[in-house]
């Protein structure tokens, strides 16, 4: 009940497209919804964040859409870019009172082609 | 402002031995916790320490244990090394309370058990 699955594994997209990663998680207790993007040798930097209030959250080419109902979220890049190349994590918590204890995916390793 | 700091960056240690990691968290942050990430994989939580005590654990073997000081900054310490105990610690800072509760991430400890 505590796992978040997420889908694909790697993909491949030209420069200028639309990159979809999607996530599931089965623990209702979540409500908080982040996403991690990741380089080589790097630790995780924070990309976006959504809580189950919202069905969509913008944040320049980044946009989140959250469906409560499914117990799915989802991460779209619009207009790709090279530099987007990275390993993505979505990652979810609940609310518990203490500094937020963080279920990972397993990442979406994405290549932006130019 | 530095953000969360680790050391070392890279250590090779041999099965049966016992390690230690260390942790400054980002300024102004009171809670750190620590997440192993296996190559290929998402971080998976260990445990988090707030004022000095350990506050959540994940599902992790007594041979790993953690302490933070005073000034926050905090150690994990692995004992009896086994080889599936090679990956990259990762630390994360917050503060409690915080309305965003974000984690910030140092860039890791790469551990190598031979």
């Amino acid at each position: 009940q505590q796992q978040v699955k997420q889908s694909p594994q790697s993909l491949i997209v030209q420069k200028g497209g639309i990159s979809i990663i999607n996530c599931a998680y089965e623990n209702t207790a979540f409500d908080y919804f982040p996403w991690y993007q990741q380089f080589p040798g790097k630790g995780p930097a924070l990309l976006i964040a959504i809580r189950p209030d919202v069905s969509e959250k913008k944040e320049g080419r980044f946009t989140i859409s959250f469906n409560k109902s499914a117990k799915q979220f989802s991460l779209h890049i619009m207009d790709s870019q090279p530099g987007d190349s990275a390993t993505y994590f979505c990652a979810a918590s609940p609310t518990s009172g203490s500094a937020r204890q963080l279920t990972f995916g397993s990442g979406t390793q994405l290549t932006v082609l130019p | 402002d530095a953000g969360v700091t680790q050391s070392p960056t890279h250590l090779i240690k041999t099965r049966g031995q016992q390690v230690t990691l260390r942790c400054s968290p980002k300024s102004g942050h009171d809670t750190v916790s620590w997440y192993q990430q296996a190559l290929g994989q998402g971080p998976q939580f260990i445990f988090q320490y707030y004022e000095e005590e350990e506050r959540q654990r994940g599902n992790f073997p007594d041979r790993f244990s953690g302490h933070q000081f005073p000034n926050y900054s905090s150690e994990l310490n692995v004992n009896a090394l086994l080889l599936g105990d090679s990956a990259l610690y990762l630390c994360a800072s917050s503060l409690l309370g915080s309305n965003t509760g974000e984690l910030f991430f140092g860039e890791g400890s790469r551990l190598t058990v031979l």
